[in-house]
Protein backbone atom coordinates (compact mmCIF):
# COMPACT_ATOMS: atom_id res chain seq x y z
CA UNK A 1 0.00 0.00 0.00
CA UNK A 2 1.38 3.18 -0.99
CA UNK A 3 -0.78 5.40 0.42
CA UNK A 4 -0.32 7.88 3.68
CA UNK A 5 -0.44 5.40 6.29
CA UNK A 6 -1.22 5.87 9.78
CA UNK A 7 -1.37 4.46 13.14
CA UNK A 8 -2.38 3.54 15.68
CA UNK A 9 -6.11 3.30 13.90
CA UNK A 10 -6.91 3.59 17.43
CA UNK A 11 -5.92 4.34 20.56
CA UNK A 12 -7.22 4.69 24.33
CA UNK A 13 -5.74 6.56 27.09
CA UNK A 14 -6.40 7.55 30.21
CA UNK A 15 -6.18 11.52 31.21
CA UNK A 16 -3.04 12.65 32.00
CA UNK A 17 -1.00 9.84 29.83
CA UNK A 18 0.78 10.70 26.79
CA UNK A 19 -0.68 9.80 23.09
CA UNK A 20 1.80 8.92 20.55
CA UNK A 21 0.65 9.43 16.38
CA UNK A 22 2.21 8.17 13.53
CA UNK A 23 1.86 8.92 9.94
CA UNK A 24 4.28 7.85 7.33
CA UNK A 25 3.57 10.10 3.62
CA UNK A 26 3.20 8.68 0.48
CA UNK A 27 6.37 7.52 -1.30
CA UNK A 28 7.99 10.53 -2.90
CA UNK A 29 6.10 13.36 -0.89
CA UNK A 30 8.12 15.63 1.95
CA UNK A 31 5.03 17.69 3.39
CA UNK A 32 3.24 16.44 5.92
CA UNK A 33 0.17 17.70 7.70
CA UNK A 34 -2.12 16.93 10.60
CA UNK A 35 -5.65 17.73 10.81
CA UNK A 36 -7.98 17.07 13.90
CA UNK A 37 -11.54 16.07 13.83
CA UNK A 38 -13.26 16.73 16.89
CA UNK A 39 -16.62 14.83 17.61
CA UNK A 40 -19.64 16.69 15.72
CA UNK A 41 -16.93 19.32 14.47
CA UNK A 42 -15.55 19.49 11.58
CA UNK A 43 -11.68 18.67 10.39
CA UNK A 44 -9.27 21.73 11.68
CA UNK A 45 -5.74 21.87 10.63
CA UNK A 46 -3.36 21.57 13.14
CA UNK A 47 0.44 21.94 11.83
CA UNK A 48 2.52 21.30 8.50
CA UNK A 49 5.79 19.69 8.64
CA UNK A 50 8.61 19.28 5.93
CA UNK A 51 11.13 16.91 6.79
CA UNK A 52 13.06 18.29 10.11
CA UNK A 53 11.46 21.73 10.10
CA UNK A 54 8.05 22.49 11.04
CA UNK A 55 6.81 25.16 8.87
CA UNK A 56 3.24 25.87 10.14
CA UNK A 57 2.10 24.87 13.51
CA UNK A 58 -0.40 27.99 13.74
CA UNK A 59 -3.03 25.69 14.50
CA UNK A 60 -1.83 23.82 17.17
CA UNK A 61 -2.67 24.25 20.74
CA UNK A 62 -0.15 25.88 22.59
CA UNK A 63 0.38 23.29 25.37
CA UNK A 64 0.99 20.07 25.67
CA UNK A 65 0.94 19.11 21.47
CA UNK A 66 4.10 18.83 19.93
CA UNK A 67 4.61 17.33 16.18
CA UNK A 68 7.75 16.39 14.73
CA UNK A 69 9.14 14.85 11.02
CA UNK A 70 12.25 13.24 11.50
CA UNK A 71 14.85 13.15 8.80
CA UNK A 72 14.34 9.05 9.04
CA UNK A 73 11.02 7.63 9.92
CA UNK A 74 7.16 8.83 10.05
CA UNK A 75 6.05 11.94 11.12
CA UNK A 76 4.53 12.00 15.07
CA UNK A 77 2.33 14.03 17.06
CA UNK A 78 2.54 13.37 20.47
CA UNK A 79 0.00 14.65 23.06
CA UNK A 80 1.30 14.68 27.11
CA UNK A 81 -1.06 14.70 29.61
CA UNK A 82 -4.25 14.09 27.62
CA UNK A 83 -7.25 15.16 28.60
CA UNK A 84 -11.32 14.07 28.03
CA UNK A 85 -11.34 17.08 25.19
CA UNK A 86 -8.30 15.10 22.96
CA UNK A 87 -10.58 12.58 22.20
CA UNK A 88 -10.70 12.98 18.27
CA UNK A 89 -9.76 11.91 15.33
CA UNK A 90 -6.74 12.83 14.02
CA UNK A 91 -5.69 13.02 10.23
CA UNK A 92 -2.49 13.39 8.54
CA UNK A 93 -2.25 14.00 5.14
CA UNK A 94 0.69 14.43 2.77
CA UNK A 95 1.72 16.09 -0.68
CA UNK A 96 3.85 16.27 -3.46
CA UNK A 97 4.39 19.86 -3.49
CA UNK A 98 2.93 22.71 -0.75
CA UNK A 99 1.62 25.40 -3.40
CA UNK A 100 0.19 22.95 -5.86
CA UNK A 101 0.35 19.76 -5.20
CA UNK A 102 -3.15 17.23 -4.13
CA UNK A 103 -3.71 16.54 -0.71
CA UNK A 104 -3.96 12.73 0.05
CA UNK A 105 -5.35 11.70 3.76
CA UNK A 106 -4.58 9.16 6.01
CA UNK A 107 -6.85 6.34 7.51
CA UNK A 108 -6.57 8.55 10.72
CA UNK A 109 -5.72 7.75 14.30
CA UNK A 110 -8.84 7.59 16.95
CA UNK A 111 -7.85 8.46 20.12
CA UNK A 112 -10.59 8.12 23.20
CA UNK A 113 -9.14 9.34 26.95
CA UNK A 114 -11.25 7.98 29.63
CA UNK B 1 -20.41 30.61 12.09
CA UNK B 2 -18.08 28.66 9.83
CA UNK B 3 -17.04 30.27 7.16
CA UNK B 4 -17.89 27.05 5.34
CA UNK B 5 -21.47 25.72 5.25
CA UNK B 6 -23.03 22.67 3.84
CA UNK B 7 -26.63 21.65 2.68
CA UNK B 8 -28.12 19.17 3.59
CA UNK B 9 -26.47 18.17 6.83
CA UNK B 10 -28.40 14.67 6.57
CA UNK B 11 -29.47 13.44 2.97
CA UNK B 12 -31.26 10.17 2.14
CA UNK B 13 -31.73 8.77 -0.66
CA UNK B 14 -32.85 5.54 -2.41
CA UNK B 15 -30.34 4.06 -4.78
CA UNK B 16 -30.66 5.34 -8.44
CA UNK B 17 -31.71 8.86 -7.37
CA UNK B 18 -29.83 12.01 -8.29
CA UNK B 19 -28.07 13.37 -4.90
CA UNK B 20 -26.95 17.02 -4.93
CA UNK B 21 -24.54 18.35 -2.45
CA UNK B 22 -24.23 22.03 -1.64
CA UNK B 23 -21.56 24.09 -0.02
CA UNK B 24 -21.39 27.94 0.40
CA UNK B 25 -18.50 29.91 1.62
CA UNK B 26 -17.69 33.38 3.06
CA UNK B 27 -13.89 33.85 2.66
CA UNK B 28 -12.26 34.51 -0.77
CA UNK B 29 -10.50 31.06 -1.93
CA UNK B 30 -7.95 29.71 -4.56
CA UNK B 31 -9.27 26.20 -4.90
CA UNK B 32 -12.03 24.47 -3.36
CA UNK B 33 -11.70 20.64 -2.43
CA UNK B 34 -14.74 18.34 -2.08
CA UNK B 35 -13.78 14.78 0.47
CA UNK B 36 -15.22 11.90 0.89
CA UNK B 37 -15.41 10.00 4.72
CA UNK B 38 -16.56 6.60 5.33
CA UNK B 39 -17.88 6.19 8.62
CA UNK B 40 -14.82 5.52 11.03
CA UNK B 41 -12.89 5.49 7.71
CA UNK B 42 -10.12 7.56 6.38
CA UNK B 43 -10.51 10.44 4.21
CA UNK B 44 -10.39 10.64 0.13
CA UNK B 45 -10.06 13.38 -2.00
CA UNK B 46 -12.46 13.61 -4.45
CA UNK B 47 -11.84 16.98 -6.29
CA UNK B 48 -10.15 19.79 -5.94
CA UNK B 49 -11.46 22.89 -8.28
CA UNK B 50 -11.13 26.41 -8.58
CA UNK B 51 -13.75 27.37 -11.56
CA UNK B 52 -15.73 25.66 -13.81
CA UNK B 53 -16.61 21.89 -13.82
CA UNK B 54 -15.15 18.63 -12.94
CA UNK B 55 -16.64 15.17 -13.46
CA UNK B 56 -15.32 11.89 -12.32
CA UNK B 57 -17.26 8.33 -13.41
CA UNK B 58 -20.80 9.44 -11.58
CA UNK B 59 -19.08 12.10 -10.19
CA UNK B 60 -19.91 16.02 -10.94
CA UNK B 61 -18.58 19.43 -8.92
CA UNK B 62 -18.99 22.75 -10.00
CA UNK B 63 -18.03 26.03 -8.17
CA UNK B 64 -19.30 29.24 -8.92
CA UNK B 65 -16.90 31.97 -7.74
CA UNK B 66 -18.76 34.81 -8.12
CA UNK B 67 -21.52 33.23 -5.99
CA UNK B 68 -19.43 31.38 -3.48
CA UNK B 69 -21.32 28.19 -4.19
CA UNK B 70 -20.12 24.69 -4.96
CA UNK B 71 -22.39 21.57 -5.79
CA UNK B 72 -21.34 17.79 -5.77
CA UNK B 73 -23.35 15.96 -7.61
CA UNK B 74 -23.79 12.20 -7.97
CA UNK B 75 -25.47 10.27 -10.52
CA UNK B 76 -27.34 6.75 -10.73
CA UNK B 77 -26.75 6.82 -6.45
CA UNK B 78 -25.94 3.39 -5.05
CA UNK B 79 -25.63 2.97 -1.76
CA UNK B 80 -21.64 2.36 -2.06
CA UNK B 81 -21.36 5.87 -2.11
CA UNK B 82 -23.22 5.98 1.53
CA UNK B 83 -20.51 8.48 3.52
CA UNK B 84 -19.59 11.45 4.94
CA UNK B 85 -18.87 14.31 2.15
CA UNK B 86 -17.06 17.30 3.32
CA UNK B 87 -16.62 20.56 1.45
CA UNK B 88 -13.72 22.32 1.81
CA UNK B 89 -11.93 25.73 1.43
CA UNK B 90 -8.19 26.71 0.42
CA UNK B 91 -8.26 30.36 1.73
CA UNK B 92 -5.41 30.71 -0.99
CA UNK B 93 -2.18 32.44 -0.05
CA UNK B 94 0.38 30.03 -1.75
CA UNK B 95 -0.52 27.34 0.42
CA UNK B 96 -3.31 24.53 -0.28
CA UNK B 97 -3.25 22.60 3.09
CA UNK B 98 -4.72 25.65 5.15
CA UNK B 99 -8.59 24.48 4.27
CA UNK B 100 -10.89 25.59 6.16
CA UNK B 101 -13.72 22.43 6.50
CA UNK B 102 -17.51 22.54 6.41
CA UNK B 103 -19.43 20.13 8.80
CA UNK B 104 -20.02 17.35 6.28
CA UNK B 105 -23.18 15.85 4.86
CA UNK B 106 -24.30 12.46 5.88
CA UNK B 107 -25.25 11.06 2.52
CA UNK B 108 -27.00 7.58 3.00
CA UNK B 109 -28.43 6.00 -0.10
CA UNK B 110 -30.68 2.85 0.57
CA UNK B 111 -31.17 0.04 -1.89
Amino acid sequence: NAGVMQNPRHLVRRRGQEARLRCSPMKGHSHVYWYRQLPEEGLKFMVYLQKENIIDESGMPKERFSAEFPKEGPSILRIQQVVRGDSAAYFCASSRDQNTGELFFGEGSRLTVL
Amino acid sequence: KNEVEQSPQNLTAQEGEFITINCSYSVGISALHWLQQHPGGGIVSLFMLSSGKKKHGRLIATINIQEKHSSLHITASHPRDSAVYICAANQGGGSNYKLTFGKGTLLTVNP
